[in-house]
């Protein structure tokens, strides 16, 4: 059964870097039929789609967030990684990685198996 | 962007009644040369993250009971759950993936009456 963990510091001052990783366990990151992404969810509000990365290093991003937002893979530690720069109290939030089936070789963008998600708060 | 808005907000429904859950796209989200829906539905409970419950509009994911299902063609989906149990207070959320900037509705909170 494959599983997901974030990991990464809780809590980040305003205007540095926000850097998460997330562990796959129970299969490849490698594998040919997944892609891999981040999602957002900030106190009292909805959820929000950061990016998503294939074991290529093939990523999408979120045009609102694009400029700041770098995702990463690593497949020798069967991880991928975000790094969100410049951040303000607005990027609070639970963040959560997950996964995307493949259909064929086409991602397919919903999400069919998520991480715990992990709290991140920005404040000095 | 697509924009996805669901109504209502919250809804309380009473043990054993139906629970009807809509949500709208700015555009269209059927994709005319494979005609499916790139729509999707979430359940989110409490302290846990959002569970897939149906993809491709109408299709359940596997483990899924059976009371919950999708509907809708276009721009107007509804997802219902049947015979409403306890253990599905949870806020739910509709997603599209028609176009390569995913977005969500904003969720409906659902309690027990």
């Amino acid at each position: 059964q494959l599983q997901l963990q974030e990991s990464g510091p809780g809590l980040v001052k305003p205007s540095e870097t926000l850097s998460l990783t997330c562990t796959v366990s129970g299969g490849s990151i490698s594998s040919t039929s997944y892609y891999w992404g981040w999602i957002r969810r900030p106190p009292g509000k909805g959820l929000e789609w950061i990016g998503t990365i294939y074991y290529t290093g093939t990523t999408y991003y979120n045009p609102s967030l694009k400029s700041r937002v770098t995702i990463s893979v690593d497949t020798s530690k069967n991880q991928f990684s975000l790094k969100l720069s410049s951040v303000t109290a607005a990027d609070t939030a639970v963040y959560y990685c997950a996964k995307h089936p493949i259909q064929g070789t086409t991602l397919i963008g919903y999400f069919d198996n998520w991480g715990q998600g992990t709290l991140v708060t920005v404040s000095s | 962007d697509i924009v996805m808005t669901q109504s209502p907000d919250s809804l309380a429904v009473s043990l054993g009644g139906r629970a009807t859950i809509n949500c709208k796209s700015s555009q269209s989200i059927l994709y005319n040369s494979n005609n499916k829906n790139y729509l999707a539905w979430y359940q989110q409970k409490p302290g846990q993250p959002p569970k897939l419950l149906i993809y491709w509009a109408s299709t359940r994911e596997s483990g899924v009971p059976d009371r919950f299902s999708g509907s809708g063609s276009g721009t107007d989906f509804t997802l219902t759950i049947n015979s409403l149990q306890a253990e599905d207070v949870a806020v739910y959320y509709c997603q599209q993936y028609y176009a390569n900037l995913y977005t969500f509705g904003q969720g409906t909170k659902l309690e027990i009456k």
